[in-house]
């Protein structure tokens, strides 16, 4: 199946500063989905990105995918302590179900 | 509120036992899935299942087992044969073409004691 590889695994950033996080992969994906767990909390989901070169924003939150459908980021402005977790990317989802990416561990220092 | 129930919580198990862990969800969803989550990693597909009465193996199937009799209901039960069972156990579920995503459960955490 597809695989994705995640980068960084832990991003230290003061509060009030930026964070992104990249998704890539070695093989063109149909979507991309993203996911954010709270510590000790269970996956949410936040977005699926379709188009290339698609650009969807949700507040403060901004993902991208792609002009060749092979990477993904989701781009953090002014990190709030209510942003800390771990940022998961995921792809498949059609009859196999979704493959994560190991993730993300945003750590917020106030 | 429609939602994703599992339980219990916190589960604990001696060596060699089997256990079954519960999810239940009134979404009206076809498909449900189980995955597991060891400390600070990802999560990894175990069984899913599209349709009542089918279901099929995922990544890591192996020492696990589950059914599928109704639509609202996806048991997963551990096995003696999963050497190393304990980790935090997540089910979820979605529509035939999850573009809203999976919406997951709260989890049960399971120890081998």
């Amino acid at each position: 199946g597809q695989q994705v590889m995640q980068i960084p695994q832990y991003q230290h950033v003061q509060e009030g500063e930026d964070f992104t996080t990249y998704c890539n992969s070695s093989t063109t994906l149909s979507n991309i989905q993203w996911y954010k767990q709270r510590p000790g909390g269970h996956p949410v989901f936040l977005i699926q990105l379709v188009k290339s070169g698609e650009v969807k924003k949700q507040k403060r939150l901004t993902f991208q995918f792609g002009e060749a459908k092979k990477n993904s980021s989701l781009h953090i402005t002014a990190t709030q302590t209510t942003d800390v977790g771990t940022y998961f990317c995921c792809v498949g989802g059609g009859a196999d179900g979704l493959t994560f990416g190991k993730g993300t561990h945003l750590i917020i220092q106030p | 509120d429609g939602g994703i129930t599992q339980s219990p919580k916190y589960l604990f198990r001696k060596e060699g036992q089997n256990v079954t862990l519960s999810c239940e969800q009134n979404l009206n969803h076809d498909a449900m899935y189980w995955y597991r989550q060891d400390p600070g990693q990802g999560l990894r597909l175990i069984y899913y299942s599209q349709i009542v009465n089918d279901f099929q193996k995922g990544d890591i199937a192996e020492g696990y087992s589950v059914s599928r009799e109704k639509k609202e209901s996806f048991p997963l039960t551990v096995t003696s044969a999963q050497k190393n069972p304990t980790a935090f156990y997540l089910c979820a579920s979605s529509i035939a073409n999850p573009v809203y995503g999976y919406t997951f459960g709260s989890g049960t955490r399971l120890t081998v004691v």
